[in-house]
This record gives C-alpha cells, sequence and structure tokens, in this order.
C-alpha cells in the first residue's frame, strides 16, 4: 500500500525566506511523486511531479523538491517566500506507471506567508 | 493542458435529496476521477469514472450512494444521493492528460447540506 505522511499541517515563514515542506512517502513499488497547491477558492494546481528521472525536479513558481530514496522523503523547498505562496500544498504518491495510478493524498500543509 | 468546466461550483442541498455535479473537459481524455475533500482534510478518491462501462469504487464508496455516469471521452456525472451534513464537501472532478501524464484538476463543486 502507498501512502504519503506531510509533517506540520501548518507552516508560517517570513516573506524572503525559506520555504521547506515536508512530505515522506510509502510505497512497495517505484513511486511517482507529486506536489499541488491549492489556493484559496480554487481548484489544485499541479507545481511538480517526479517520475524516476533527475531527483531535484525543478516546479513552476520558482519550487523544487528533492527525491531521497534513502530518506522515502521527496521535500518541497522555495529559496524565498512570496506573500503569494500563501495557499495549501499537497503531497501524493502514484504507484509505478505514472499519474494514471489514483493519487494517494497526505493531509496537506497551509502556508503562511507573513510581511 | 486540459481545461475542465466543473458545475455547479456551489449548493446548498436539503438533507435527503441528491445533487448531480458535471464535469466537461475541453479534449477527449481516457482516464476521469472523481475526488472528495472534506472540511480540514485531504483528497480521498471516490471512484474512476470508466467510459462505457461502470465506475470503479474506492473502498467506503458504494454505487448507490454515488452514481457515476461516464458517457463519453469528454463528460462524467457524480450524483450525491440521499444526501446528509456528513455529505458537506468539496467534490472534484480529475483527468488524466495523456500527452504528459498530468492529472487535472477541476475547480470543484462546494456542497453544503442542511
Amino acid at each position: 500500500a502507498q501512502s504519503v505522511t506531510q509533517l506540520g499541517s501548518h507552516v508560517s515563514v517570513s516573506e524572503g525566506a525559506l520555504v521547506l515542506l515536508r512530505c515522506n512517502y510509502s510505497s512497495s513499488v517505484p513511486p511517482y511523486l507529486f506536489w499541488y497547491v491549492q489556493y484559496p477558492n480554487q481548484g489544485l494546481q499541479l507545481l511538480l511531479k517526479y517520475t524516476s528521472a533527475a531527483t531535484l525536479v525543478k516546479g513552476i513558481n520558482g519550487f523544487e523538491a528533492e527525491f531521497k530514496k534513502s530518506e522515502t522523503s521527496f521535500h518541497l523547498t522555495k529559496p524565498s517566500a512570496h506573500m503569494s505562496d500563501a495557499a495549501e500544498y499537497f503531497c501524493a504518491v502514484s504507484g509505478y506507471g505514472g499519474a494514471t495510478n489514483k493519487l494517494i493524498f497526505g493531509t496537506g500543509t497551509l502556508l503562511a506567508v507573513q510581511p | 493542458s486540459a481545461v475542465i468546466s466543473q458545475k455547479p461550483s456551489r449548493d446548498i442541498c436539503q438533507r435527503g435529496t441528491s445533487l448531480t455535479i458535471q464535469c466537461q473537459v475541453d479534449s477527449q481524455v481516457t482516464m476521469m476521477f472523481w475526488y472528495r475533500q472534506q472540511p480540514g482534510q485531504s483528497l480521498t478518491l471516490i471512484a474512476t469514472a470508466n467510459q462505457g462501462s461502470e465506475a470503479t469504487y474506492e473502498s467506503g464508496f458504494v454505487i448507490d450512494k454515488f452514481p457515476i455516469s461516464r458517457p463519453n471521452l469528454t463528460f462524467s456525472t457524480l450524483t450525491v444521493s440521499n444526501m446528509s451534513p456528513e455529505d458537506s464537501s468539496i467534490y472534484l472532478c480529475s483527468v488524466v492528460e495523456a500527452a504528459n501524464e498530468k492529472l487535472f484538476f477541476g475547480s470543484g463543486t462546494q456542497l453544503s447540506v442542511l
């Protein structure tokens, strides 16, 4: 069975500070991993995905995530937070075969950016 | 990228009634999914909507409660039947774009059951 665990349901950073959102996964097969963002009153938007190519994945809006098999982690980072980054972020995993398999989502991390 | 139109965007319904949510995609897609996001929780897959055959439901979800139609490759409906306040959630349609295997989501239907 596959699962993801997001550590920290709420994260608060100052504008300009490093953003680090943690995600650990469990999968019995090589996983595909995703980060989605949900802005207030909007649908989910794909930030980035890992599909067994490069372990460091760059996404939209300056975000990136690194796949670390030894740590079963796929943490999301951004060097400098903007006010517009305030949103809820979801980590998700699917089994080998890519996005066509169902996604298992984490419980989400609400990111607040303080001025 | 696939453009997904989902409606209604929100509704307030009475206990015991049913609501049908529509999902329209601007291109043909093989796989369509329905998710639920309960207040303060993550997304949970309800079912995979299969074109030309019965939907495949996840554990904890049944066809009688959540009947799904998929008449063609661009359209699906999810009905929430005999609603109770516990059904108050956001319901999201999602599709896989075959060209890049990306999963796209509609903007969701905010359902409140009184």
